[in-house]
């Protein structure tokens, strides 16, 4: 298996709302990561885990809550986000944190509307 | 401050033409920069590295430290080719952070 799966795959949530985004891997891969996407723009990071462990937050507000239960699963709890927050939500793992392979395997992502 | 900058946001070419596509960096230390390429209704995946020196689907890229540069070229573009390429910078070793470029589409024209 060499793909990154994220579920679900389209998500609308009202401004109140608690729900979550799932990724999975098992690659073996020890280093995941979630983005976020505008439409026509770049990915921006905003977590990377490295052995399980937060190794960054990219002052992300506290309205967005990662969480990596084992080495294989990767989480994103979402509570009372606000419209700006709709965007298309990418995963991605690598063998390690980059390095020199920089090589990022991604999700196809989870498009979140916020209403 | 680490940067990436693509100048063009299209480009079109006809098929056999070459295609340059233009990657600029801002960075303190040693770079390490990627191409990623997006095709239509495809997840984001890496095309080639640096380091690696090697060329993928006929695409190359060289880094040119001087003019702090990472063009992607090939010499003769493809329809298949169409799709968003993005030019990205590892933020320092085991930092496990990338930086992204604002991407180009590239259009091949039959």
């Amino acid at each position: 298996d060499t793909e990154v799966t994220q579920t679900p795959k389209h998500l609308v949530m009202g401004m109140t709302n608690k729900k979550s985004l799932k990724c999975e891997q098992h690659m073996g891969h020890r280093a995941m990561y979630w983005y976020k996407q505008k439409a026509k723009k770049p990915p921006e990071l905003m977590f990377v885990y490295s052995y399980e462990k937060l190794s960054i937050n990219e002052s992300v507000p506290s309205r967005f809550s990662p969480e990596c239960p084992n080495s294989s699963l990767l989480n994103l709890h979402l509570h009372a986000l606000q419209p700006e927050d709709s965007a298309l939500y990418l995963c991605a793992s690598s063998r390690t944190v980059l390095g020199n392979t920089g090589e990022l395997f991604f999700g196809e992502g989870s498009r979140l509307t916020v209403l | 401050a680490q940067r990436v900058t693509q100048p063009e946001k299209l480009l079109s070419v006809f098929k056999g033409a070459p295609v340059e596509l233009k990657c600029n960096y801002s960075y303190s230390g040693s770079p390490e920069l990627f191409w990623y390429v997006q095709y239509s209704r495809q997840r984001l995946q890496l095309l080639l590295r640096h380091i690696s020196r090697e060329s993928i689907k006929g695409f190359t890229a060289d880094l040119n430290k001087g003019e702090t540069s990472f063009h992607l070229k090939k010499p003769f573009a493809q329809e298949e080719d169409s799709a968003m390429y993005y030019c990205a910078l590892s933020g320092g070793s085991n930092t496990g952070k990338l930086i992204f470029g604002q991407g180009t589409t590239l259009q091949v024209k039959p």
